[in-house]
């Protein structure tokens, strides 16, 4: 069964860091792209970044929303995805989810893990 | 950059009946169009991909179909577990992934 576990969420004020990490199982986490997609409360689904396997030389691709503030690593050794996250914005208040990408779709997701910038 | 635009915004039926979502590309996406459900309190699951193939364990009252601007994800005899929020979704060059704004479909 596939599991993706997020945590690290939590409150934090505008200007701030957190780091978001995600324990992966189920699955060969090394063969997988991997994404993060956030949901503002209330709201609809925004992609937010993405790593791709260490084989594709683990590229990773922002959002312009995000891009120069957030960074995605991954460590395959440990199946674990990471987000950090720093000048913290109030709209980056959102549930954030790690997701499995596959063909360019979102196969697998996580229950989510929710970030409160105030 | 692709626009997705879903409508209705919600859609008010009663168990049994059918829904009709309907999603549409400000440009063509070829059949390069997937659709998600996401169950109140839930994170969103993977029901159809390529625009018509269903993903692993998503049951055949779900079916979706279009190619090019128009898409429609049809849900046929509403089960009490189907009332939710559906989004579309299309893989582009950039950004990789978009979604479209979803459609609540709501008890009457």
């Amino acid at each position: 069964e596939v599991q993706l576990v997020e945590s690290g969420g939590g409150l934090v004020k505008p200007g701030g860091s957190l780091r978001l990490s995600c324990a992966a199982s189920g699955f060969t986490f090394d063969y997988a792209w991997m994404s993060w997609v956030r949901q503002a409360p209330g709201k609809g689904l925004e992609w937010v970044g993405r790593i791709k396997t260490n084989a594709a030389g683990g590229t990773t691709e922002y959002s312009t929303a995000v891009e120069g503030r957030f960074t995605i690593s991954r460590d395959d050794s440990k199946e674990s995805l990471y987000l950090q996250m720093n000048s913290l914005k109030t709209e980056d208040t959102a549930v954030y989810y790690c997701a499995t990408e596959s063909g360019f779709y979102v196969k697998w997701w996580g229950q989510g893990t929710l970030v409160t910038v105030s | 950059e692709i626009v997705l635009t879903q409508s209705p915004a919600t859609l008010s039926l009663s168990p049994g009946e059918r829904a009709t979502l309907s999603c549409r590309a400000s440009r063509s996406v070829d059949s390069y169009l997937a659709w998600y459900q996401q169950r109140p309190g839930q994170a969103p699951r993977l029901l159809i991909y390529d625009s018509s193939n269903r993903a692993t364990g998503i049951p055949a009252r779900f079916s979706g179909s279009g190619s090019g601007t128009d898409f429609t994800l049809t849900i046929d005899s509403l089960e009490p577990e189907d009332f939710a929020v559906y989004y579309c979704q299309h893989r582009t060059t950039w950004p990789p992934l978009t979604f479209g704004g979803g459609t609540k479909v709501e008890i009457k």
